[in-house]
């Protein structure tokens, strides 16, 4: 069974820093590309991030560009998000979620979720 | 950007009506379309990707449909546990961008 569990939510000040972990089981996890989508309170879904299943390539929203990183360790089977320059509007639930195939994307699996708050 | 915008954003129906949903795509994304489903305090569930094609374990009551701009999702007989949130999500591009819901809520 494929479970994804996120963790390292915490309230942070505007400015702060923050980073995110997903430790991922029950399927080969170098075989898949891994996403963070995030959903701030009582919102829609946004898709944050894209890294490719060896970590070569890596796809950013806009609005998290140049502050936000994605990385992987394939060798713990973790996804992590660094994420700095915090804002409010980053405010929102974060999931991880696994890619379906090769040849298309979607998001196939999701995690629970942790909670970032960023706030004074 | 590819604009991904549903309708209706909300809708109350009973069990065992017929619900449609409908997205449509800003331009042509060929068949990359997908649908989740979300219920309260839960994560988002992947129901149809590839426009029609049905994820493993989802029940045959829901379908998908459509290709370029105009896509469905249909769930043929509403049962209870289907109400919930439902978003389309476009991976035509490197955006993946997602409609802004639709709430199925019981009439």
């Amino acid at each position: 069974e494929v479970q994804l569990v996120e963790s390292g939510g915490v309230v942070v000040q505007p400015g702060g820093s923050l980073r995110l972990s997903c430790a991922a089981s029950g399927f080969t996890f170098d075989d898949y590309a891994m996403h963070w989508v995030r959903q701030a309170p009582g919102k829609g879904l946004e898709w944050v991030s894209l890294i490719t299943w060896d970590g070569g390539s890596t796809y950013y929203a806009d609005s998290v560009k140049g502050r936000f990183t994605i990385s992987r360790d394939n060798s713990k089977n973790s996804l992590y998000l660094q994420m700095n320059s915090l804002r409010a509007e980053d405010t929102a639930l974060y999931y991880c979620a696994k890619d379906i195939v090769d040849s298309y994307s979607c998001f196939q699996h999701w995690g629970q979720g942790t909670l970032v708050t960023v706030s004074s | 950007d590819i604009q991904m915008t549903q309708s209706p954003s909300s809708l109350s129906a009973s069990v065992g009506d017929r619900v449609t949903i409908t997205c449509r795509a800003s331009q042509s994304i060929s068949n990359y379309l997908n649908w989740y489903q979300q219920k309260p305090g839960k994560a988002p569930k992947l129901l149809i990707y590839a426009a029609s094609s049905l994820q493993s374990g989802v029940p045959s009551r829901f379908s998908g449909s459509g290709s370029g701009t105009d896509f469905t999702l249909t769930i043929s007989s509403l049962q209870p546990e289907d109400f919930a949130t439902y978003y389309c999500q476009e991976s035509y591009n490197t955006k993946w961008t997602f409609g802004q819901g639709t709430k199925v809520e019981i009439k």
